[in-house]
């Protein structure tokens, strides 16, 4: 499974721009990257996922270059709720059970 | 349809007792995870359900931790003679397998072993 390397905080302020980066080098071809969002004492609840180029939903964006080594989920005009940890994840989503690898996530901290 | 359920979303109990957890899936989703969390750390798989069988186990499931899913809908995680180091978080995943296969979790139930 590719592994994923993402920075262990972030803090912001409301209203602004956050993208959170996330390396996976060894991505395989069939890989899809997702993210997840999880609040304390929630189960992590999905956000986003995408496979190359950009995607953008009603919550957030994500952008994959050309290569897909690294992804950079974006979420415009942060509030106070949107702190959170936030998980790249990498997984072949095709095959016979897909069992998340999870790493640390990025805890981002939204300030007043 | 109301998303993944779980069942408790609590659960205290004295080492050694017996404890059982359920999961109540998304309707018509056909693959069941279950995953454990540990403070400050992200979940780590269990095992997994495709229908009713069980296809893959986690090494960290030992002899103690069982799941079944009988029917294929839900599923029960049972862990016999608990240990203070079975508190943790519990989280139960369903999906779909056509196309992206994307996991939605539920809220997860909370052990504590004292």
């Amino acid at each position: 499974l590719a592994k994923t390397t993402q920075p262990i905080s972030m803090d912001s302020y409301e209203g602004q721009e956050v993208n959170i980066t996330c390396s996976h080098n060894n991505i395989a071809t069939n890989d899809y990257i997702t993210w997840y969002q999880q609040f304390p004492s929630q189960g992590p609840r999905f956000i986003i996922q995408g496979y190359k180029t950009k995607v953008t939903n009603e919550v957030a964006s994500l952008f994959i270059p050309a290569d897909r080594k690294s992804s950079t989920l974006s979420l415009p005009r942060v509030s106070l709720s949107d702190t959170a940890v936030y998980y790249c994840l990498v997984g072949d989503n095709g095959n016979a059970g897909n069992m998340l690898t999870f790493g640390g996530g990025t805890r981002l901290m939204v300030k007043p | 349809d109301t998303g993944v359920s779980q069942d408790p979303r609590h659960k205290i109990t004295k080492r050694g007792q017996n404890v059982t957890f359920r999961c109540d899936p998304i309707s018509e989703h056909n693959r069941l995870y279950w995953y454990r969390q540990t403070l400050g750390q992200g979940p780590e798989f269990l095992t997994y359900f495709q229908n009713e069988a069980q296809l893959e186990k986690s090494r960290l499931l030992s002899d103690r931790f069982s799941a079944e899913r009988p029917k294929g809908s839900f599923s029960t995680l049972e862990i016999q003679r608990t240990e203070q180091g079975d508190s943790a978080m519990y989280l139960c995943a369903s999906s779909f397998e056509i196309n992206t296969d994307t996991q939605y979790f539920g809220p997860g139930t909370r052990l504590t072993v004292l």
